[in-house]
């Protein structure tokens, strides 16, 4: 069984930066896992915000950013605002046999 | 303007049957996959299948496979997600996705 692996979570200052990563158990992760970013608020249905590594939707703040890092998708918050609080969830697909997506079970974002 | 409009929330007794839908518009339902994302009460998000609506090609997470049925009627633009005989493990809210937007989610509760 596939696991997808991302930091619990994490604790960033308002105004910091701060790193998420998203990990897979069959190895390092390339371009053609096509990672996605997902936010989640409470109570909220998740948004999307970013697609194939480090691609931006139209709605998408201008200070998230997708990349790959050490092995890892990577989603990084640049100038962090208290509204970015939430739960971020990283999806990325795998092809061949298994031809679906997995999700990594996400990463709790406290902005204090 | 992408939207997907899933169907209300759902009552069910343990072994009863359900059918649960996700209509999209604002964009060509035949050219994108839908995914259906379960969450579990206070969990993650797991990815439970997709279908292709152009033709109808179907794929299950290993973990859903033969437990849920996915399917889609491109002449309205709709997919579905049923079950044959609900459990009250099955009680969560159920997503669907596609173009990169999600459904409100519709809550399934199993319950005797």
């Amino acid at each position: 069984q596939t696991v997808v692996t991302q930091e619990p979570s994490l604790t960033v200052s308002p105004g910091g930066t701060v790193t998420l990563t998203c990990a897979s158990s069959t190895g390092a992760v390339t371009s053609g896992y096509y990672p996605n970013w997902f936010q989640q608020k409470p109570g909220q249905a998740p948004r999307a915000l970013i697609y194939s590594t480090n691609n931006k939707h139209s709605w998408t703040p201008a200070r998230f950013s997708g990349s790959l890092l050490g092995g890892k998708a990577a989603l990084t918050l640049s100038g962090v605002q208290p509204e970015d609080e939430a739960e971020y969830y990283c999806l990325l697909y795998y092809g061949g046999a298994q031809r679906n997506w997995v999700f990594g079970g996400g990463t709790k974002l406290t902005v204090l | 303007e992408v939207q997907l409009e899933q169907s209300g929330a759902e009552v069910k007794k343990p072994g009863e049957s359900l059918k649960i839908s996700c209509k999209g518009s604002g964009y060509s339902f035949t050219s994108y996959w839908i995914g259906w994302v379960r969450q579990m009460p206070g969990k993650g998000l797991e990815w439970m299948g997709m279908i292709h609506p152009g033709d109808s090609d179907t794929r299950y997470s290993p973990s859903f496979q033969g437990q849920v049925t996915i399917s889609a009627d491109k002449s309205i633009s709709t997919a579905y997600l049923q079950w044959s005989s609900l459990k009250a493990s099955d009680t969560a809210m159920y997503y669907c996705m596609s173009c990169h937007h999600w459904g409100q989610g519709t809550l399934v509760t199993v319950s005797s």
